[in-house]
């Protein structure tokens, strides 16, 4: 059974703070996504990464892929409370059906 | 786009009784799945679809049914709801396994009561 580890589970710092979460696993995928899910509403995609050792940029969210496509990170700059949220990340099998989700880093940026 | 439509967006239902939650997505996707998460949880699989007439178990089927007769709907059976179903549940749609990413409805939350 492939697993994703998600850590830290929760984190809460203040806004203008950098951060990192992170999501490990033993198994290798072929694929590696992260999503962000605000309050009342469902995860939505931010990036899918594919090539290990690949680094994805979205404004002051950076996204890496493992080399050895096992693991990944999520590096904020300078927090807004705007990041807060459920960060989930997710992999995906050559030829797999369904994801598999980590548990998820819940995500709080005070003003 | 509409994207995935899920309705209703928040049900009581109270011990016993059955409902079905509707998932329709407009994107001619054809994996689709349902998800719950538990207050302060991640997602668990209930079902899943990779295609029209296709259905397939996940981790947490039990007190679950689905079907899948077109493309466009994949609607969630609750039969004989108890309160361990109470839940957000999300249904997704993807165009071809799991490397294109996947769309969310904005969820339907259910207490049992």
């Amino acid at each position: 059974t492939q697993l994703l580890e998600q850590s830290p589970q929760f984190l809460s710092i203040q806004e203008g703070e950098n951060l990192t979460v992170y999501c490990n696993s033993s198994s290798v995928f072929s694929s590696l996504q992260w999503y962000r899910q605000e309050p009342g509403e469902g995860p939505v995609l931010l990036v899918t990464v594919v090539t290990g050792g690949e680094v994805k940029k979205l404004k002051r969210l950076t996204f890496q892929f493992g080399d050895a496509r096992k693991d990944s990170s999520l590096h904020i700059t300078a927090a807004q409370p705007g990041d807060t949220g459920l960060y989930l990340c997710a992999g995906g099998g050559q030829g797999a059906q369904k994801l598999v989700f980590g548990q998820g880093t819940r995500l709080t940026i005070n003003p | 786009n509409a994207g995935v439509t899920q309705t209703p967006k928040f049900r009581i239902l109270k011990i016993g009784q059955s409902m079905t939650l509707q998932c329709t997505q407009d994107m001619n996707h054809n994996y689709m799945y349902w998800y719950r998460q538990d207050p302060g949880m991640g997602l668990k699989l209930i079902y899943y679809s990779v295609g029209a007439g296709i259905t397939d178990k996940g981790e947490v089927p039990n007190g679950y049914n689905v079907s899948r007769s077109t493309t466009e709907d994949f609607p969630l059976r609750l039969e004989l709801a108890a309160p361990s179903q109470t839940s957000v549940y999300f249904c997704a749609s993807s165009i071809w396994g799991t490397d294109y990413g996947y769309t969310f409805g904005s969820g339907t939350r259910l207490t049992v009561v």
